[in-house]
């Protein structure tokens, strides 16, 4: 089966603070492209970050970064020192390199808190 | 470059009627997708197209859906019939095509059935 799980739907911490997102995955091709989404209130969902199954190594960009797992079939996304504006439903997502669409998780609602 | 444009942005329809959505992908772009989003869920695939060829239609797309894409351009979708379980917001993406790329989001339709 191809499935992408996002186990806590909602998470609320305070400004300044870390946050890791889960993301856990399932694919029997042995190449794949995972992603990360987010969906502000404005409802548009933006492209964050792809990632190819060949290519494990962790990725940082300013204040997100991801760690890609093969061996626990899992790509955290962690935000340092949380905003405000980081707050908004983030999606995991998952394409199989032999499929054409691309499978989201069912998101993760995160709450900065000032 | 300038996005995905999805039109109308809303659209509340009784149940029974027909509703036609449209989307604009970014020019370049040769794939267009479909997807659909409830309350509290991820985006799930409904029908893509490349150029003008739909590839590929989930089984959520009943056979009151029908989608098109004439001239490899813009696209619409029309719901006929509408029931109240068609509400939800309706997404389209364009992408390059290439295997890892990544999907542009327009900012959606959201259809509500009375």
């Amino acid at each position: 089966a191809q499935k992408v799980t996002q186990a806590q739907t909602e998470i609320s911490v305070v400004e300044k603070e870390d946050v890791t997102l889960d993301c856990v995955y399932e694919t029997r091709d042995t190449t794949y492209y995972l992603f990360w989404y987010k969906q502000p209130p404005s409802g548009e969902l933006v492209f964050l970050i792809r990632r190819n199954s060949f290519d494990e190594q962790n990725e940082i960009s300013g204040r997100y970064s991801w760690n890609f797992q093969k061996s626990t079939s899992s790509f955290n996304f962690t935000i340092t020192a949380s905003q405000v504006v980081d707050s908004a439903v983030y999606f995991c997502a998952l394409r199989p390199h032999r499929d054409d669409k691309i499978i989201f998780g069912k998101g993760t609602r995160l709450h900065i808190l000032p | 470059d300038t996005g995905v444009s999805q039109n109308p942005r809303h659209k509340i329809t009784k149940r029974g009627q027909n509703v036609t959505f449209r989307c604009d992908p970014i020019s370049e772009h040769n794939r267009l997708y479909w997807y659909r989003q409830t309350l509290g869920q991820g985006p799930e695939f409904l029908t893509y197209f490349q150029n003008e060829a739909q590839l590929e239609k989930s089984r959520l797309l009943s056979d009151r859906f029908s989608a098109e894409r004439p001239k490899g351009s813009f696209s619409t979708l029309e719901i006929q019939r509408t029931e109240q379980g068609d509400s939800a917001m309706y997404l389209c993406a364009s992408s390059p095509g290439t295997g890892n790329s990544p999907l542009h989001f327009g900012n959606g339709t959201r259809l509500t059935v009375t």
